[in-house]
């Protein structure tokens, strides 16, 4: 069984920029997650997905994040513009759990680790 | 409000010796715990869970680790220490109910192991 896809694996960019990132969750898997790791920190939620719908973004800086999962399948998450605070690494997960407020087991990509310089 | 506290970001332990990484949690709500392991450039892969049922939860690579609410704490344990092992582990509450299965994280654990 293939694992979460994500690319690219590392980016550096120049604040003000904008950068996206592309998360193929496992085959099935009803619901994705994104979360932004900071170093030393553990991961944070920034938003979930249940099929092509948000049902959480509480934590998603919406002035300059934004996500989307266009049926029900990928997610791309975008920073524009970026803030050197934004250099963190961004795990997509997801899961089977048919209903969001289930907590199945979450599998995790491997990350985009972001610089912003 | 849930929260995770893990006690302890570095742990070093001589390669044979026990492994113990400590956890505390508060919820609201009966929780489901986790345990998460991270190798350098690499995602989280799940140790193990505890949903309901026994306390006492056995994982992958030889791990387990003891839900005890009274001290609501989901330490993680293992006999014997293998270098396989360093890595920066993660403890994770869902709060479960209403709350969308949503992980709260633990800011981690970097676990050393010297031969």
């Amino acid at each position: 069984e293939a694992g979460v896809a994500q690319s690219p694996r590392y980016k550096i960019i120049e604040k003000r920029q904008s950068v996206a990132f592309w998360c193929n969750p496992i085959s099935g898997h009803a619901t994705l997650y994104w979360y932004q790791q900071i170093l030393g920190q553990g991961p944070k939620l920034l938003i979930q997905f249940q099929n092509n719908g948000v049902v959480d973004d509480s934590q998603l800086p919406k002035d300059r994040f934004s996500a989307e999962r266009l049926k029900g399948v990928d997610s791309t998450l975008k920073i524009q513009p970026a803030k050197l605070e934004d250099s963190a690494v961004y795990l997509c997960a997801s899961s089977l759990a048919p209903e969001a407020r289930l907590s199945y087991e979450q599998y995790f990509g491997p990350g985009t680790r972001l610089t912003v310089t | 409000a849930q929260s995770v506290t893990q006690l302890g970001s570095h742990v070093s332990v001589s390669e044979g010796a026990l492994v113990l990484l400590r956890c505390n949690y508060s919820s609201s709500v009966p929780p489901y715990l986790f345990w998460y392991v991270q190798y350098p450039n690499q995602g989280l892969q799940l140790l193990l869970k505890y949903t309901t049922g026994a306390t006492l939860v056995k994982g992958i690579n030889g791990f387990e680790a003891e839900f005890k609410k009274s001290e609501t704490s989901f330490h993680l344990t293992k006999p014997s220490a293998h270098m396989s092992d360093a890595a920066e582990y993660f403890c994770a509450v869902s709060p479960g109910g209403s709350t969308l299965g949503r992980l709260y994280f633990g800011r981690g654990t970097q676990l050393t192991v010297w031969p």
